[in-house]
């Protein structure tokens, strides 16, 4: 069965410095995985997404993702956090069960960036 | 384009009230879903529809029912709305599965309260 652990459920960061979400999943076979980010009261946007191409992904706004299928990760990083950037972001597994791709999601990690 | 919309947008539900909440996308989707969010726990599918005059269960339908009259609008009705059900919901789009195009695009959510 697929599952998906982010590992913090809170990070907070210094504007300018590095953030780093962490994620954590489990699949059966090759998966696709994205990163969606929720700013408040907002919709779910899509950052980025992998699905067995190259396993450094790059997305939307400085962020990227690197897939390790030796270490079951999708860690999504970004080298200098902006005032912006402060959100929830949901790591996200895709498995195809009764005829859709079905998103599996983690609990999310709420981000906040101080000045 | 507008992409996929949501009405209404906020709402407050007496227990046993019954209500519609609208989704409608303008990207000629096949597939559309309605999940809800409650903190802590990412998003859960409640009902999903790979067509027209189709509907599924998802992982939390009881107490909800759904339909797909038009291909561009999805309905998610509570015919006796209980407080357990207050949460937010979002709808989502997407193209058939098929590796590589299997991201859902999210409606900005309804915010229901339920007294």
């Amino acid at each position: 069965a697929q599952s998906v652990t982010q590992l913090d459920s809170h990070v907070s960061v210094s504007e300018g410095t590095p953030v780093l979400l962490r994620c954590n999943y489990s699949s059966s076979y090759s998966p696709s995985l994205f990163w969606y980010v929720q700013h408040p009261n907002k919709g779910l946007q899509l950052l980025l997404k992998y699905t067995s191409a190259a396993t450094l992904v790059k997305g939307i706004n400085g962020f990227e993702a690197e897939f390790k299928k030796s270490e079951t990760s999708f860690h999504l990083t970004k080298p200098s956090a902006h005032m912006s950037d402060a959100a929830e972001y949901f790591c996200v597994v895709t498995t195809f069960s009764g005829g859709y791709n079905k998103l599996i999601f983690g609990a999310g990690t709420r981000l906040a960036v101080h000045p | 384009n507008a992409g996929v919309t949501q009405t209404p947008k906020f709402r407050v539900l007496k227990t046993g009230q019954s209500m519609t909440l609208l989704c409608a996308q303008d990207m000629n989707h096949e597939y559309m879903y309605w999940y809800r969010q409650d903190p802590g726990m990412g998003l859960r599918l409640i009902h999903y529809s790979v067509g027209e005059g189709t509907t599924a269960k998802g992982e939390v339908p009881d107490g909800y029912n759904v339909s797909r009259l038009k291909k561009q609008n999805f309905l998610l009705g509570l015919e006796s709305a209980a407080p357990s059900q207050t949460s937010v919901y979002f709808c989502a789009s997407s193209s058939p599965p098929a590796r590589g195009h299997n991201e859902q695009f999210f409606g900005p959510g309804t915010r229901l309260t339920v007294l």
